[in-house]
């Protein structure tokens, strides 16, 4: 079983909707919980970190939340842009190692 | 400066070759990471360099995979013998140690 598992797989909204992406994880002990844009052809490209003690974040029409207690996190999208379009993934890191563990992502279409 | 970038971008190899896949990470960067992304899926850990040396190797999913980063710069993975069940896109990434990994676009390799 996959320690960060993410839903939904895909997701396919209008332009200028907002939509939730959602991440569960086991990983333990908790160091910090990364959001990734990964557009298509590219490598991921960082939206937003949050450590235990931070329970939001924004950057600029992507706000992050987490729940260490239930261990849940989401990515909020507000006002969804085509250039959205990319898959969302979900990145846990425990303490005292370098190693990052992906989760599958959410494939993001946004639609004119 | 520039960021991580990563040759070729893509390559398509018949099975029983052997390739190399070149990572050059931003300058500076002590910490080099290797991923493999199958298709739809998150990257998953391969091996990670401080400076030259190869301090987890527990990723590579054979003794077919080896890399290589010797005046701790440039990094090369080469895929001996490659298989089918070797097609995906490698990513290469580079950080400072203990802090964010930038990513490069990574290598879509296919074995035909």
């Amino acid at each position: 079983k996959n320690q960060v598992e993410q839903s939904p797989q895909s997701l396919i909204i209008l332009e200028g909707k907002n939509c939730t992406l959602q991440c569960n994880y086991t990983v333990s002990p908790f160091s910090n919980l990364r959001w990734y844009k990964q557009d298509t052809g590219r490598g991921p490209v960082s939206l937003t970190i949050m450590t235990f003690s931070e329970n939001t974040k924004s950057n600029g029409r992507y706000t992050a939340t987490l729940d260490a207690d239930t261990k849940q996190s989401s990515l909020h999208i507000t006002a969804s842009q085509l250039s959205d379009s990319a898959s969302y993934i979900c990145v846990v890191s425990a303490k005292g190692t370098y190693k990052y563990i992906f989760g599958t992502g959410t494939r993001l279409k946004v639609l004119a | 400066g520039a960021g991580v970038s990563q040759s070729p971008r893509y390559k398509v190899a018949k099975r029983g070759q052997d390739v190399a896949l070149r990572c050059d990470p931003i300058s500076g960067h002590v910490s080099l990471f290797w991923y493999q992304q199958a298709l739809g899926q998150g990257p998953e850990f391969l091996t990670y360099f401080q400076n030259e040396a190869q301090l987890d190797k527990s990723g590579l999913p054979s003794d077919r995979f080896f890399a290589e980063r010797p005046e701790g710069s440039v990094s090369t993975l080469k895929i001996q013998r490659t298989q089918q069940e070797d097609s995906a896109v490698y990513l290469c990434a580079s950080s400072l140690v203990g802090y964010e990994q930038y990513f490069g676009p990574g290598t879509r390799l296919t074995v035909t």
